[in-house]
């Protein structure tokens, strides 16, 4: 069945540490997106990349980074730098033909900082 | 700049009663509304969209929303809730001419039996 795939679903990280969180789609979509989500807060857009070898920041980006080498992959790196990692990940991909479309969520990674 | 305002942090209903979950938003220029459940520790699930055209819009699951522009709101509704509507909603707009979407701080719905 076509969707998009995360993992890990849980990953614990000590201070200091660099961790990647995988995003996988074979939808054929050409846009991807990772959200942050908060309790209490919705979802924060952290990157989105329209197409191959392109990305743009959301709102939250410092502290992260993010690849498209491929289109059915969109990796999210949470850096050392990110001061408060603890949240959800949410990763998305829409079709990119028209501007109309809706999102297509994958299961979500949840990250603890001990 | 585009935002979108769910006023409701938590919203409670008998089974067999209706719903409705309001959505305010914000976009410069024409808006595409969209409305997603979200089960615990779980992805998004698309619901329904707006995007031109009938102003009553019909989803999955029964659910519905009306697109009010005077009003900039977009209120999902049901006419009969089920203890299995029970989740957290979120409702999202992009403007016509932008490519990435922003969502509301979600909507607690609680049916209870």
């Amino acid at each position: 069945d076509g969707g998009i795939t995360q993992s890990p679903k849980y990953l614990f990280r000590k201070e200091g540490q660099n961790v990647t969180l995988s995003c996988e789609q074979n939808l054929n979509h050409d846009a991807m997106y990772w959200y942050r989500q908060d309790p209490g807060q919705g979802l924060r857009l952290i990157y989105y990349s329209q197409i191959v070898n392109d990305f743009q920041k959301g709102d939250i980006a410092e502290g992260y980074s993010v690849s498209r080498e491929k289109k059915e992959s969109f990796p999210l790196t949470v850096t050392s730098a990110q001061k408060n990692p603890t949240a959800f990940y949410l990763c998305a991909s829409r079709t990119g033909q028209t501007n109309t479309g809706e999102l297509f969520f994958g299961e979500g990674s949840r990250l603890t900082v001990l | 700049a585009q935002s979108v305002a769910q006023p409701e942090d938590q919203v409670n209903v008998a089974e067999g009663n209706p719903l409705t979950v309001k959505c305010t938003y914000s976009v410069s220029g024409n808006p595409y509304l969209f409305w997603y459940v979200q089960y615990p520790n779980r992805g998004l699930q698309f619901l329904l969209k707006y995007i031109t055209g009938d102003n009553l819009v019909k989803g999955s699951y029964g659910f519905e929303a009306e697109f009010n522009k005077s009003q900039t709101s977009f209120h999902l509704k049901k006419p009969s809730a089920l203890v299995s509507d029970s989740a957290l909603y979120f409702c999202a707009v992009r403007a016509g001419n932008n490519n990435d979407m922003r969502f509301g701080a979600g909507t607690r719905l609680t049916v209870k039996p």
